[in-house]
């Protein structure tokens, strides 16, 4: 079945250093991938997404490709602020066997990323 | 905040017990999405409704059910509680299940259970 399999945290940053959290993932055909972010005591929120191979996904300063050749969906951001302290979630909706897209997202295991002054 | 309302924001029962959490999905939203978030599983998908009907099973357990309204709320039914229950359980709306459409998350309902 489908997996995503996130880098282990926490991630501890001093402001204005460089981000990058690993995500690759294993499904069949070709999945849409998202980042979501989980700020304390909120929901999740779509950060990004791509539906497709060398898509970019980006959104307030993060980005990540979609690498079909890697399975993989890094997160990077060129330089983190305090703000950013928050769970991280890569997630990917994927196909059933007859290669209709279903609607549940698959969930890494989240990123705790802490960002210090 | 997304447009996704979840009643209660936090409930607090004992084992054995039957609760009942209540989703109301953005507005237009047809498609809502249940999620359990724990610390040893962590975030799991549940169940889907589509505009009034079953449109996905994930990993819900039988004493867990779930239905979808004509006003398109929808409600997770938890019966013969259990401690290891306990968790953040989210829901999700989609204006459909296609799978480019963006989930809109609430703010989750935190049980716990004693």
């Amino acid at each position: 079945g489908d997996s995503v399999t996130q880098m282990e945290g926490p991630v501890t940053l001093s402001e204005e250093a460089f981000l990058t959290i690993n995500c690759t993932y294993t499904a069949t055909g070709y999945p849409s991938l998202f980042w979501y972010v989980q700020y304390p005591g909120e929901g999740l929120q779509l950060l990004l997404k791509a539906t497709k191979a060398d898509d970019k996904g980006s959104n307030k300063g993060f980005e990540a490709t979609y690498r079909k050749e890697t399975t993989s969906f890094h997160l990077e951001k060129g330089s983190v602020q305090v703000s950013d302290s928050a769970v991280y979630f890569c997630a990917l909706r994927g196909f059933n066997a007859g290669g209709t897209s279903y609607g549940k997202l698959t969930f890494g295991q989240g990123t705790i990323l802490t960002v210090h002054p | 905040d997304s447009g996704v309302t979840q009643t209660p924001k936090h409930l607090i029962t004992a084992t054995g017990q039957r609760v009942t959490l209540r989703c109301s999905p953005r507005s237009g939203d047809l498609s809502v999405y249940w999620y359990q978030q724990s610390l040893d599983q962590g975030l799991q998908f549940l169940i889907q409704y589509y505009n009034g009907e079953e449109r996905a099973k994930g990993n819900i357990l039988e004493r867990f059910s779930a239905q979808q309204f004509p006003d398109l709320h929808s409600e997770l039914n938890l019966s013969s509680l259990e401690l290891g229950d306990s968790a953040l359980y989210f829901c999700a709306s989609s204006r459909d299940g296609a799978a480019y459409n963006e989930q809109f998350f609430g703010p989750g309902t935190r049980l716990t259970v004693l």
